[in-house]
């Protein structure tokens, strides 16, 4: 069973700091990984996408990417209490043409 | 650009019953991928399709099937309800050409079985 494992949290971090986002894989075919935000009661929307082993930077957030130890995060700087949602890491497989997501981590930003 | 759309966006059947759901993607997008939420089992993958052809399934029994029109439009349909259905039904689109796209959701629509 390819999978991907998020810790469910939740997470709580106060106003201002940096949130951090871990999500592992099991499938080596692995290509593409994703984040997505989601609010209660709302669709995913995309955060971000990272391709390459290394770091994306995209305004206050970063996603970095380990293709070796098969490693995914998110870190959230500067963090808003409008960022409390849920955090779903998803990876594609390429050519299954299918999402697998982790059951996600619940964010808690605190003013 | 308008984003997805699904329609009706809440439905309230009884057990037995059969559904539809509708999803139009993202102008240009050729491919729909449909998923369920639950919160004990998160966001699972139900099939996605490409041009009208399935190209992928997930593990769901045969209640659940799903077809695409020549205009990308999908729709899924579960038939013989259980309560277990009840859930958060997404479809996401993208362009289709390889499984590396980023997929675009839907605001979903919540199935309540009673």
């Amino acid at each position: 069973q390819k999978e991907v494992e998020q810790n469910s949290g939740p997470l709580s971090v106060p106003e201002g700091a940096i949130a951090s986002l871990n999500c592992t894989y099991s499938d080596r075919g692995s290509q593409s990984f994703f984040w997505y935000r989601q609010y209660s009661g709302k669709s995913p929307e995309l955060i971000m996408f990272i391709y390459s082993n290394g770091d994306k930077e995209d305004g206050r957030f970063t996603a970095q990417l380990n293709k070796a130890s098969q490693y995914v995060s998110l870190l959230i700087r500067d963090s808003q209490p409008s960022d409390s949602a849920t955090y779903l890491c998803a990876a594609s497989g390429g050519s299954n043409y299918k999402l697998t997501f982790g059951k996600g981590t619940l964010l808690t930003v605190n003013p | 650009k308008a984003g997805v759309t699904q329609t009706p966006r809440y439905l309230i059947k009884t057990r037995g019953q059969q559904v539809t759901l509708s999803c139009s993607p993202i102008s240009g997008h050729r491919s729909v991928s449909w998923y369920q939420q639950t919160p004990g089992q998160g966001l699972q993958f139900l099939f996605e399709y490409f041009s009208e052809t399935q190209r992928n399934k997930g593990n769901f029994p045969g209640r659940f099937s799903g077809r695409q029109f020549s205009n990308s439009r999908s729709e899924m349909n579960v038939s013989t309800l259980e309560l277990g259905d009840s859930a958060l039904y997404l479809c996401a689109s993208s362009l289709g050409r390889s499984g590396q796209e980023t997929q675009y959701f839907g605001p979903g629509t919540r199935l309540l079985v009673l």
